[in-house]
């Protein structure tokens, strides 16, 4: 069975442009979740989406947006880039809506620089 | 207070010898825990769960102590493939997992 998958794996961009990342979930899996990871840190969480609906939105600005698709698949889209938003961006995918004890399974993620 | 720390280390150590690391939570309505293992430029993989009653995979233990909210990984025997980052996971159910920073360990041959 495929894992969770990302694409692009790698992605360089200048100050102002825009991005658009893609993420496929683990079969059957109806949640995807986004995670910014900075060199050093944690994943940050930015948004998690299930049943193509916002489950939960982190503390980023609105120039971060992102839908989920009826297959479960999913986009995380960056405007007005900005050298800060450099970074690993990690999808990981889940069976259900967040509850307690639930485990996600994160793709080999999106390393994104800005220039 | 952070949500979750942890001490980033790096804790260097000798093949066969036993770490620990400890992770702190400030959300005493947190329900699950979990241990994370990142590898250089890698995705976090689960490495396991942490029960109340404290549970053991191999060479690797996790306890948990609500009234102190920490947590802890063991690791027994270290081996070279052991080093990476180790995060920290706390969840209350209502919003998204919080990652701790990490723990670096480095084994040495």
């Amino acid at each position: 069975d495929a894992g969770v998958t990302q694409s692009p794996t790698h992605l360089i961009k200048t100050r102002g442009q825009h991005v658009t990342l893609r993420c496929s979930p683990i079969s059957g899996h109806k949640s995807v979740s986004w995670y910014q990871q900075v060199l050093g840190q944690g994943p940050q969480f930015i948004f998690q989406y299930y049943e193509k609906e916002e489950r939960g939105r982190g503390n980023f600005p609105d120039r971060f947006s992102a839908r989920q698709f009826p297959n479960y698949s999913s986009e995380l889209n960056v405007n007005a880039l900005l050298l800060g938003d450099s970074a690993l961006y990690l999808c990981a995918s889940s069976l259900g809506p967040r509850g307690a004890g639930e485990k996600l399974f994160f793709g080999s993620g999106t390393q994104l620089s800005v220039l | 207070r952070k949500e979750v720390e942890q001490d980033p280390g790096p804790f260097n150590v000798p093949e066969g010898a036993t770490v620990a690391f400890n992770c702190t939570y400030s959300n005493s309505a947190s329900q699950s825990f979990f241990w994370y293992r990142q590898d250089c430029r890698k995705e976090p993989k689960l490495l396991m769960s942490v029960y109340s009653s404290g549970n053991e995979d191999g060479r690797f233990t996790a306890q948990l102590n609500r009234a102190s909210q920490y947590i802890s990984l063991l690791i027994r025997d270290s081996k070279l493939s052991d080093s990476a980052t180790y995060l920290c996971v706390v969840n209350d159910g209502n919003t998204p997992l919080v990652f701790g920073k990490g723990t670096r360990l480095s084994v040495i041959a």
